[in-house]
C-alpha cells in the first residue's frame, strides 16, 4: 500500500500570507496525486488533480506540483474561507487502490 | 447539478450487516468515464476508500477491507449500494459516497461528494 505523509501537520498564518503544504508518497506515484480541501461539517472538495490541475471552478490562487513521490499544494495569498484541513490522495497500482493523506490543518495565526 | 446522498440506517448492531445506498440526481449512473465510491472518515484513521463500482458492475475494493465488503449499481434506479459484513465498534465513523474520474485523468479523482451519513455500531 502507497503511503501518504503531509506536512506539517498545522500550519498557522494570516490571511494574505502564502501557504505551502507538503505531502510525500512512500513510492512513486507518478503524477496521480489530487488534493482536497475540507472544512467542518463538510465533506472534502476536489481542488487539484493528476498534481497540476485545478479543479472546475476553484481559484487560481490554488496550485499544485510535483511528481513521483514529492508534491506540493500552494495557495498564493491566503483567503478567509482559506483556513481548513487539507488532504492529499493517490491512485495507484491495477486494479487501482486509493489512498489518502493524514491531513495538514491550515489555521489562523 | 448532479447531487449525492447517503441513506441507511444510523444504528447497526456489533456483528451485523451495515447496508449503505447512495442515491445520484442529476445525471446517469450509467454514463461512462466515472466509477462510484464509498469513503469513510473517522478522527483516529482519517479518510479510507472503502470500494469503487463502475456503471457495469466491475468493482474495485480496498484490501484491507475487501474480505466483509461488497458494493453493487442499480443503473435502473440511480443508485448504488455498500454493505460491510461483520461490523464491530471500529466501524463507527462517517460514510462517504462520491463519484470519481476514470477517463483522462491519472489520479480517478472524487470530485463530487454526498453530505456523509454517521453509522454508529452499538448494541
Amino acid at each position: 500500500e502507497v503511503v501518504l505523509t503531509q506536512s506539517p501537520a498545522t500550519l498557522s498564518l494570516s490571511p494574505g500570507e502564502r501557504a505551502t503544504l507538503s505531502c510525500r508518497a512512500s513510492q512513486t506515484v507518478s503524477t496521480y496525486l489530487a488534493w482536497y480541501q475540507q472544512k467542518p461539517g463538510q465533506p472534502p472538495r476536489l481542488l487539484i488533480y493528476d498534481a497540476s490541475n485545478r479543479a472546475t471552478g476553484i481559484p487560481a490562487r490554488f496550485s499544485g506540483s510535483g511528481s513521483g513521490t514529492d508534491f506540493t499544494l500552494t495557495i498564493s495569498s491566503l483567503e478567509p474561507e482559506d483556513f481548513a484541513v487539507y488532504y492529499c490522495q493517490q491512485r495507484s497500482g491495477w486494479p487501482p487502490r486509493f489512498t489518502f493523506g493524514p491531513g495538514t490543518t491550515v489555521d489562523i495565526k | 447539478q448532479l447531487q449525492l446522498q447517503e441513506s441507511g440506517p444510523g444504528l447497526v448492531k456489533p456483528s451485523e450487516t451495515l447496508s449503505l445506498t447512495c442515491t445520484v440526481s442529476g445525471d446517469s449512473i450509467s454514463r461512462g468515464n466515472y466509477y462510484w465510491g464509498w469513503i469513510r472518515q473517522s478522527p483516529g484513521k482519517g479518510l479510507e476508500w472503502i470500494a469503487s463500482v463502475y456503471y457495469n458492475g466491475i468493482a474495485y475494493y480496498n484490501p484491507s477491507l475487501a474480505s466483509r465488503v461488497s458494493i453493487s449499481i442499480d443503473t435502473s434506479r440511480n443508485q448504488f449500494s455498500l454493505r460491510l459484513n461483520s461490523v464491530t465498534a471500529a466501524d463507527t465513523t462517517m460514510y462517504y459516497c462520491a463519484r470519481h474520474l476514470s477517463t483522462y485523468t491519472g489520479s480517478y479523482p472524487f470530485d463530487h461528494w454526498g453530505r456523509g451519513t454517521l453509522v454508529t455500531v452499538s448494541s
